[in-house]
């Protein structure tokens, strides 16, 4: 079974670039999520999906970041401008349902800003 | 706000010994508690997970134990292997948005040969 693919798998780009990361989840789940991993914070949650729908974007640093879920089998992730703080592995995951149930991670894309 | 404290950060045992990681939270609505093993340049990966109607769950080698008076679960991997050297973390789901995961802050596991 395919697990949750993301693209790209690294990225390198310059301070004040647009960044778009992208996530296919597993088939048949309904909740999405996106996380931020860094060595500082760990893992954080930046915004949570369900049925397509933003649920909670409370995680979301700036307005410089946003999210969308055009249907149940594709997310992006946007950041616009993009700063050397927002380096970090972003990972998406995705459960059968929200609450209390297993989230399946992606690899994760590596995120270099310049 | 809820925190999730994790133990060891790193851990060192010599093959085919046992590992323990402790985890305690703080959110006393807490009821899902899941452990991910993360390698090198991938994502993490459930391992497995206990719910708090649970005392203990076992899958092969691991088992997870959940105290909820004291607020805190654990890891045990048995018979350690080389390819259980990975970095652990542990979550606890919080009580007001069932869906979001509070992750401690992982301890990098290491089997010597």
């Amino acid at each position: 079974d395919a697990g949750v693919i993301q693209s790209p798998r690294h990225e390198v780009t310059e301070m004040g670039q647009e960044v778009t990361l992208r996530c296919k989840p597993i088939s048949g789940h309904n909740s999405l999520f996106w996380y931020r991993q860094t060595m500082m914070r760990g893992l954080e949650l930046l915004i949570y999906f369900n049925n397509n729908v933003p649920i909670d974007d409370s995680g979301m640093p700036e307005d410089r970041f946003s999210a969308k879920m055009p249907n149940a089998s594709f997310s992006t992730l946007k950041i616009q401008p993009s700063e050397p703080r927002d380096s970090a592995v972003y990972f998406c995951a995705s459960s059968f349902r929200g609450g209390n149930q297993p989230q399946h991670f992606g690899d994760g894309t590596r995120l270099s800003i310049l | 706000g809820e925190n999730v404290e994790q133990h060891p950060s790193t851990l060192s045992v010599q093959e085919g010994d046992s590992a323990v990681i402790k985890c305690t939270y703080s959110d006393s609505a807490s009821n899902y508690f899941p452990w991910y093993k993360q390698e090198l340049g991938k994502g993490p990966q459930l391992i497995i997970d206990i719910r708090s109607n649970v005392g203990e769950k076992k899958d092969q080698r691991i088992a997870v134990t959940l105290n909820k008076t004291a607020k805190h679960f654990s890891l045990h991997i048995t018979e350690t292997q080389p390819e259980d050297s990975a970095v652990y973390f542990c979550a606890a789901s919080t009580g007001d948005s069932s869906y979001k995961l509070i992750f401690g802050s992982g301890t990098r596991l290491l089997v010597r040969p």
